[in-house]
């Protein structure tokens, strides 16, 4: 089954630094693209960042990256330079085709706090 | 503007009542989602639909009941057998390739009365 495992329930980084966010996954389709979401406290969820299985460079948007390891089966979220703005809780997400139908499988979340 | 439109923002249900919750999209979108999320918790799938007059249950239907008449609509009730109901749902939509993100509603708070 598909599973996405983010083992690390909260996170503090102090504002302007980097910090990576853990996300790894299991999965047997071949062919699979990998999400991440913030959702701030007013429940909102914004996506951030795409990772397609096949796609040879790490995606960036803006101050994210995504640390993408195939072979690990990872798929870590950095951001740079913190802003107060950052304390949310992220959420990695997987989306195959042949083993779950299409769906947005998503992890248990990471709350990230932001110290001034 | 295109997205999501989910209401109302708050719902309170009484003890064996069903409820509604509404969720309207003007994307284009052929597949709509129903997520649950319990606090401090991840989304967990309901149920979907990847075309009109046609879904299929997600990983906790139990409770739940979902229509798709309409390609812009896809209306969630949950039902009295559903004893624990307390949540914030989440309805989403996107177009159905695997390299496309999904298009989230501002979400419903639900609580038991």
């Amino acid at each position: 089954a598909q599973k996405i495992t983010q083992t690390q329930p909260g996170m503090f980084v102090q504002e302007k630094e980097a910090v990576t966010l853990d996300c790894t996954y299991d999965t047997s389709d071949p062919s699979y693209g990998l999400f991440w979401y913030k959702q701030p406290s007013s429940g909102e969820m914004i996506f951030l960042i795409y990772q397609g299985s096949y796609d040879q460079q790490n995606a960036t948007e803006g101050r994210y990256s995504l640390n993408f390891q195939k072979a690990r089966k990872s798929a870590n979220l950095v951001i740079s330079a913190s802003q107060l703005g950052d304390s949310a809780m992220y959420f990695c997400a997987m989306r195959g085709i042949m083993e779950y139908g299409n769906k947005l499988v998503f992890g248990a979340g990471t709350i990230l706090r932001v110290k001034s | 503007d295109g997205g999501i439109t989910q209401s109302p923002k708050y719902l309170f249900r009484k003890e064996g009542q069903n409820v509604t919750l509404s969720c309207e999209q003007n994307l284009n979108h052929d597949a709509m989602y129903w997520y649950r999320q319990d606090p401090g918790q991840g989304l967990r799938l309901i149920y979907y639909s990847q075309i009109v007059n046609d879904f299929q249950k997600g990983d906790i239907a139990e409770g739940y009941s979902v229509s798709r008449e309409k390609k812009e609509s896809f209306p969630l009730t949950v039902t009295s057998a559903q004893k624990n109901p307390t949540a914030f749902y989440l309805c989403a939509s996107s177009i159905l390739r695997q390299n496309e993100k999904l298009f989230f509603g501002s979400g419903t708070q639900l609580s038991v009365l």
